[in-house]
């Protein structure tokens, strides 16, 4: 079975700075889907960023990029420039690319600090 | 263009009682996933739907029930609540192929 590991509970960075998020996920498949979403407040689920596997480029998505390392199962979130909006619960998911379900991380508290 | 709804947005029950959850999307997709969040725990699947007439469990399915009653909804079901079935629940829906699933606002369900 797939699973989804988000080792850092809780995280802060400072306005303007970068941080990096982790995620690990365990797969037999050889071509899936990886998603990072945000989940401020509000309690809405939004989309950051995706990242198929068959590519090997990086995704960016303006202050979002990530490091997808496909071998090593990882894929780690950047923000560049944080700001107080960005402060939020950030999941990491995955999908097989022959399935239907979303495997979800437990999640990444991250605060902005002015 | 209203993507996911999900009603209600909050709701209090008593053990034992029995509600409810609906969800329609207007997105034409296919699929259709009920989620539990849960502090600590992410997102866990509950159930899902893969297409029209179809249902699947997740990973903690006990104490729920599924319709799929069209392509645009599909209700999620507590027979009888337990105070464990406290919860944000999510509904969401996504189309097969390189795509992530489109989430509702989610319901706080209490069960007192």
């Amino acid at each position: 079975a797939q699973t989804v590991t988000q080792s850092q509970p809780e995280m802060s960075v400072q306005e303007a700075e970068t941080v990096t998020l982790s995620c690990t996920y365990d797969t037999s498949e050889s071509n899936y889907y990886l998603f990072w979403y945000k989940q401020p407040p509000s309690r809405q689920m939004i989309l950051v960023i995706r990242q198929e596997a068959y590519k090997q480029q990086n995704a960016t998505e303006n202050r979002f990029s990530v490091n997808f390392q496909k071998a090593a199962k990882s894929f780690s979130l950047k923000i560049s420039d944080s700001q107080l909006g960005d402060t939020a619960m950030y999941f990491c998911a995955f999908r097989g690319s022959g399935t239907y379900k979303y495997i979800f991380g437990t999640g990444t508290r991250l605060k902005v600090l002015a | 263009n209203a993507g996911v709804t999900q009603t209600p947005k909050f709701q209090v029950l008593k053990t034992g009682q029995s509600m409810t959850l609906q969800c329609a999307q207007d997105m034409n997709h296919n699929s259709m996933y009920w989620y539990r969040q849960d502090p600590g725990m992410g997102l866990r699947l509950i159930y899902y739907s893969a297409s029209e007439g179809t249902t699947d469990k997740g990973e903690v399915p006990n104490g729920y029930n599924v319709s799929r009653l069209n392509k645009r909804e599909f209700s999620l079901r507590l027979e009888s609540a337990a105070p464990s079935q406290t919860s944000v629940y999510f509904c969401a829906s996504s189309d097969m192929g390189f795509t992530e699933a489109f989430f509702g606002q989610g319901t706080r369900l209490t069960v007192v």
